[in-house]
Order: structure tokens, then C-alpha cells, then sequence
């Protein structure tokens, strides 16, 4: 079975500076989906940004970008110049889609993101 | 992206009563749904999945003769918390899968409380 760890629980942050979550993964196989995905407080689940296994670039969306580490099962997410509205919990997650016939999301267990003016 | 609706975004119901919240995909087919369960402060839960069509696939630990789900159109699953408790009051989310996809979209989410 498939488990995301996400271990830092909390963080917070000034507003304007550079912040890194981090997320590591278990799986034995070599095809799969990584997320992170943001929740605000109106608990709307938001994709902040997609990364798939077979490719070796790093994804970017504007301000957000991972540091994907395959042989490390590592996957980090970088948000510069953060901004109030960053605030939220974050999840990674991971799934190996529908090539395994297995599409269920394994999620983290989130990190508290809180941005200070 | 697409847009999946929940429907209600909070309902209040006595111990005892049943419940149904509706997961509609607006603008595309989702070949599966999927359920989750969220508590304050905790990850998102999966409950079920369900393909349309079939009978749904529950996660263990969870009752599948409390928590009915029926995904009986591309478009539409919905799902049933049978004679609630206050143990049921939780924040409830549903997502889609568009077919050949692997990208899961998810619903604002249900905020149910059993009195």
C-alpha cells in the first residue's frame, strides 16, 4: 500500500518570503501521480500543482514550484513571495491513476500554512 | 478545471433521521465518484468509491448499510447517511473522475451535524 508522510504540522511565514513544504512517499511502483493540493478555510479542495512520475522536470504554476526527488520518493512544494491568500492547510497526495486501475488519491496528513503580515 | 456541486453545503438533522447529500459533476462525465470524510483539523478520509453503474467499493471500517452511495448517472452520486448519530457529524466531500483521467475533482463539501 501506498503512504504520504507530510511532517511538519505547522508553519508559518512572512509574508513576501520563500517557503518549502515537504511530503515523501512510499511505493514500489514506478508510474504515478503526485499533488499538492491547497485547502482554505471554506474547505475547498484546490489543485496547487501536478507532477507525473515518467517526467523528470520539476513543475512550476507561477509561484509555486516541487522539488521532485523520484529515487528519494520526495516531493516538495516551494511558494515564493507568498501572499496572505496562501494561507490554508496543504495536502499532498499521490495516486497511481487509472493505468493500475487504482485511482484513489493516498493523502498526507496536511501542513498548517500561515502567512504573516 | 471542472466543476463538481454539492448539494446541500450544510444540513442539520435529529439522531435518528436520514440524510442525503447529491455530488453533480456540471461539466463533464465522471466514470467515478469517490467520498471522503473529513474531521476538523484531519485529513480527508476516503469512504467509497463508486462507478456509475455499480455497486460502490467501500474503504474498510466503514458501513456500507449506514452510508449508501448510489451513482446512478454520469453526472450524479449521492450519498445516504441512514438513522444518523452525533458520531456522524462531520464535513463530507465527493469528487469526480473524468474518464481516461487520473486528476480527481472535488465538490465544495457537505457540512452535516446531527443534533
Amino acid at each position: 500500500a501506498q503512504t504520504v508522510t507530510q511532517s511538519q504540522p505547522e508553519m508559518s511565514v512572512q509574508e513576501a518570503e520563500t517557503v518549502t513544504l515537504s511530503c515523501t512517499y512510499d511505493t514500489s511502483e514506478n508510474n504515478y501521480y503526485l499533488f499538492w493540493y491547497k485547502q482554505p478555510p471554506s474547505r475547498q479542495m484546490i489543485l496547487v500543482i501536478r507532477q507525473e512520475a515518467y517526467k523528470q522536470q520539476n513543475a512550476t504554476e507561477n509561484r509555486f514550484s516541487v522539488n521532485f526527488q523520484k529515487a528519494a520518493k520526495s516531493f516538495s512544494l516551494k511558494i515564493s513571495d507568498s501572499q496572505l491568500g496562501d494561507t490554508a492547510m496543504y495536502f499532498c497526495a499521490f495516486t497511481l491513476g487509472r493505468d493500475f486501475g487504482n485511482e484513489k488519491l493516498t493523502f498526507g496528513t496536511g501542513t498548517r500554512l500561515t502567512i504573516i503580515p | 478545471g471542472a466543476v463538481v456541486s454539492q448539494h446541500p453545503s450544510w444540513v442539520i438533522c435529529k439522531s435518528g433521521t436520514s440524510v442525503k447529500i447529491e455530488c453533480r459533476s456540471l461539466d463533464f462525465q465522471a466514470t467515478t465518484m469517490f467520498w471522503y470524510r473529513q474531521f476538523p483539523k484531519q485529513s480527508l478520509m476516503l469512504m467509497a468509491t463508486s462507478n456509475e453503474g455499480s455497486k460502490a467499493t467501500y474503504e474498510q471500517g466503514v458501513e456500507k448499510d449506514k452510508f449508501l452511495i448510489n451513482h446512478a448517472s454520469l453526472t450524479l452520486s449521492t450519498l445516504t447517511v441512514t438513522s444518523a448519530h452525533p458520531e456522524d457529524s462531520s464535513f463530507y466531500i465527493c469528487s469526480g473522475l473524468a474518464g481516461g483521467g487520473y486528476e480527481q475533482y472535488f465538490g465544495p463539501g457537505t457540512r452535516l451535524t446531527v443534533t
